[in-house]
């Protein structure tokens, strides 16, 4: 069974910093997701992650996948107010294209 | 740049009562899933719909919840009778599914209170 854990779940940190959200999923897999859900909106895509050692980024946000480790990671450099959000990975369950989800890394970023 | 559109965005009604969510996908999207979230937890899927057909519905609770998709384009999430723990925020999202391409395009969401 295709399971996704993330963590931290809650992250507090100070503008500047930098940290890491990971995502560790138990079977094969070769397409995740990060998504970004601010507070009572919906979901925004961030990276689509395709193959083994992608790397993508975007501003401070940069995504890279390990699909021999089943490892993504997510990392923020120089944190922003504005970054603050609820962070999900998903992974692709190939036998019928649904995505299974993390429960989310909760980032705040405090001035 | 095209859109997932759902409708209503905010829908607060009394408990037994019967409440319908709409949801239009990215034109050619052939894929359309219904999730639930509740406050604090990850997306639950409802429903998927390729095109005109239920290809999981396994999370669904039928004996409140029905979706339909009949022309494989809009689809409608019904919920009769409304109960205290639905409420939480719908979404819709869609995808173009074919060989390496799976991303799920999400609608900005229904939040239900029920009260």
């Amino acid at each position: 069974e295709l399971k996704v854990e993330q963590n931290p779940l809650f992250l507090s940190m100070q503008e500047g910093k930098n940290y890491t959200i990971y995502c560790n999923y138990s079977t094969t897999s070769d397409r995740l997701y990060w998504y970004r859900q601010d507070p009572g909106k919906s979901l925004e895509s961030l990276f689509v992650l395709l193959s083994n050692g992608a790397v993508k980024q975007e501003g401070r946000l940069m995504a890279s996948l390990d699909t021999k480790a089943r490892l993504s990671t997510l990392h923020i450099t120089a944190a922003v107010h504005d970054l603050s959000a609820t962070y999900f990975c998903a992974v692709v369950r190939d036998s019928n294209y649904q995505l299974i989800w993390g429960a989310g890394t909760k980032l705040i970023i405090k001035p | 740049e095209a859109e997932v559109a759902q409708s209503p965005r905010y829908k607060i009604t009394e408990k037994s009562q019967a409440v319908a969510f709409w949801c239009d996908p990215i034109s050619g999207h052939a894929t359309l899933y219904w999730y639930r979230q509740i406050l604090g937890q990850g997306p639950e899927l409802l429903v998927q719909f390729q095109d005109e057909s239920v290809v999981d519905d396994s999370q669904l609770p039928k004996d409140r919840f029905s979706a339909e998709r009949l022309k494989g384009v809009d689809s409608t999430l019904k919920i009769q009778p409304a109960e205290l723990g639905d409420s939480a925020m719908y979404l819709c999202a869609s995808s173009l599914v074919h060989r390496g391409q799976y991303e799920q395009y999400f609608g900005p969401g229904t939040r239900l209170t029920v009260t």
